[in-house]
Formats: structure tokens, C-alpha cells, sequence
């Protein structure tokens, strides 16, 4: 069975400072990548998608970047944190492309002080 | 573009009590439509999906028909209980902004608190 974990699940972090986040899935090959953040107000916003090694599309302009090093690896990156990227961040993947629906992972929550 | 929309909330409920979280939405051609819900501190589960007019999506007691029409995808429950509450979202498929790839479009969650 396929699973999504994401680390570390909460992070505190100093203005300026720099950020890596990682998510994995166990069990699946080629899936479609996902990046969300969830701020205070619930809702979620779309950050990164990744169909493949290496290919990243960007959403939204952020103080964010992503990277796709290996097939079921994704990983979000800031080089210098502000205050307004504190929230919940979101990795999720979608299995196959006849289907819509997405799987998330336990999230990361980050705080920026 | 597309967009979702549902009741904000908070919802607060007795246990057994009848629920019905209001989804409509805007879209161009045919999206699939789901709901997800979220526990505290948790990700997002997916709870049901419809993929055409008329289907019914059910899952542990929820149910959501995919009405055309109205293009609408309300939630419901017969009965709630306590470990229902938790924060429901409503989501449609979406072409992404270049039109390559699909996502989700989420409305904003509706908080659903269920007293024993």
C-alpha cells in the first residue's frame, strides 16, 4: 500500500533563517507531487506541483522553492524565512492520471519567530 | 476560473443530531468533486468522491450527491457523533494555471463541533 510521510512534523525557526522540508511516498512510482500551505484561516493554497525528476511548477510567487531530487522525494526550501511563511505545510500525491483525487501527508507545522 | 464555495461555520451539533454542510461550485466542463476532512493537527483524509452528475459518494456514514443543476455537492449525515468533529473540506478537480496539469480547488473548510 502506497504512504506519504512528511519530517520533521513541527518546526520552530527564526526569521531569516533557512528552511528545508522533506515528504516521501513509500509504495508508488511517477506520482504527481503536491506542496500546500495552510495558513490560520483554514484554507489551503497550492504552493509547487512536480509530475516528474526535476520538473517544478510553481503556483504562487514565494519566498519558497521546491526541488524533485528523486522519483517519490519532494522537498519545499526557503533560504531565508519571513514571518508570513509561518503555517501548515501540506505534501500530497495523486496516483495515476484517470484519477483526480489527492493523498495527503501528515503535515509540518512551522512557526517563524 | 473555478472556484468553491461552503458554509464557513463553525457548525456545533448534538450527537445523533442530522448534518448537512453546504458545497456549491463554478466550474468549466465536468470536474470530479470530493470531500476531505481534516482532524486536528492531522493532514487531510480524503472522505468521498463523485466523478459525474448524479453519482453519490459515501463513506462512513456521509453521503454527497453531484448535482448538476444547482452544481452543488452538499455533505450529509444521518447521525453524527462526537468523533465526527473536525474540519470538512469541499474540493473539485481543476486544470492547474497552464492548463498541463490537474489540482484541487478547496473552499475554505467548514469546522464542525459535535457535543456528547
Amino acid at each position: 500500500s502506497q504512504t506519504i510521510h512528511q519530517w520533521p512534523a513541527t518546526l520552530v525557526q527564526p526569521v531569516g533563517s533557512p528552511l528545508s522540508l522533506e515528504c516521501t511516498v513509500e509504495g508508488t512510482s511517477n506520482p504527481n507531487l503536491y506542496w500546500y500551505r495552510q495558513a490560520a484561516g483554514r484554507g489551503l493554497q497550492l504552493l509547487f506541483y512536480s509530475v516528474g525528476i526535476g520538473q517544478i511548477s510553481s503556483e504562487v510567487p514565494q519566498n519558497l522553492s521546491a526541488s524533485r531530487p528523486q522519483d517519490r522525494q519532494f522537498i519545499l526550501s526557503s533560504k531565508k524565512l519571513l514571518l508570513s511563511d509561518s503555517g501548515f505545510y501540506l505534501c500530497a500525491w495523486r496516483r495515476d492520471p484517470s484519477s483526480y483525487e489527492q493523498y495527503f501527508g501528515p503535515g509540518t507545522r512551522l512557526t517563524v519567530t | 476560473g473555478n472556484s468553491v464555495t461552503q458554509m464557513e461555520g463553525p457548525v456545533t451539533l448534538s450527537e445523533e443530531a442530522f448534518l448537512t454542510i453546504n458545497c456549491t461550485y463554478t466550474a468549466t466542463g465536468y470536474p470530479s468533486l470530493f470531500w476531505y476532512v481534516q482532524y486536528p493537527g492531522e493532514g487531510l483524509q480524503l472522505l468521498l468522491k463523485a466523478t459525474k452528475a448524479d453519482d453519490k459518494g459515501s463513506n462512513k456514514g456521509f453521503e454527497a450527491t453531484y448535482r448538476k443543476e444547482t452544481t452543488s455537492f452538499h455533505l450529509e449525515k444521518g447521525s453524527v457523533q462526537v468523533s465526527d468533529s473536525a474540519v470538512y473540506f469541499c474540493a473539485l478537480s481543476d486544470l492547474n494555471s497552464g492548463g498541463s496539469n490537474y489540482k484541487l480547488t478547496f473552499g475554505k473548510g467548514t469546522l464542525l463541533t459535535v457535543n456528547p
